[in-house]
């Protein structure tokens, strides 16, 4: 299956600073990234992805940027707030073993502190 | 609405008591999964299932079983649940295997 890496596993930054996660993947024919937004107590939910044809996608405050030369993509949240605060979950989509398993990096705790 | 329904949301039970967390979809979706959640090792996924009667493992099915009879419902059955059960779990839907996954509410789940 897909080995899949998240880095930070903690991030801390002030209110209106820019916040960057990565997630390293083994899989290169992997075809579809998404990120995943988990609030305390709630269910994780998707907030932004990005299909292997693109390189960059943008909405709003959040963007992902995919290298798959590198096998990594990365979460980006600019001008950072309070309600950005949750973890942060990677979950890239291989094809290895059929396909069908999915692979969860172990998450990245950002806080936005005031 | 568009959900996926677990139930029970919370439970607490003995070793060896079997037990099953129910999960349903309305969105016709055909992919659906369970995931356990642990402090520090993020959502392992337990089994998946593309279709009804399709239904294969993931990273840590043991103790495990599940079924697909109707493409709405996977349950997920404890046959003897042990201590190191006790988690989170969450189930998820996917209209296939390429998308977003819509997940549950989670059911917490204590094993004594």
């Amino acid at each position: 299956g897909e080995n899949v890496e998240q880095h930070p596993s903690t991030l801390s930054v002030q209110e209106g600073d820019s916040a960057v996660i990565k997630c390293t993947y083994s899989d290169s024919a992997s075809n579809y990234f998404p990120w995943y937004k988990q609030e305390l107590g709630k269910r994780p939910q998707l907030i932004i992805d990005i299909r292997s044809n693109v390189g960059e996608k943008k909405d709003q405050r959040i963007a992902v940027t995919l290298n798959k030369t590198a096998k990594h993509f990365s979460l980006h949240i600019t001008e950072t707030q309070p309600e950005d605060s949750a973890v942060y979950f990677c979950a890239p989509k291989g094809v290895s073993g059929g396909g069908n398993k999915l692979t969860f990096g172990t998450g990245t705790q950002l806080k936005v502190e005031l | 609405e568009a959900q996926v329904t677990q139930n029970p949301r919370y439970l607490i039970t003995v070793t060896g008591k079997k037990l099953t967390v129910t999960c349903s979809q309305n969105m016709n979706h055909e992919y659906m999964s369970w995931y356990r959640q642990d402090p520090g090792l993020g959502l392992r996924q337990i089994y998946y299932s593309m279709n009804v009667e399709v239904t294969d493992k993931g990273d840590v099915p043991e103790g495990y079983k599940v079924s697909r009879k109707e493409k709405r419902n996977f349950p997920l059955i404890l046959e003897s649940p042990s201590p190191n059960q006790t988690s989170l779990y969450f189930c998820a839907s996917s209209p296939d295997t390429r998308g977003e996954l819509f997940f549950g509410e989670g059911s917490r789940l204590t094993v004594l």
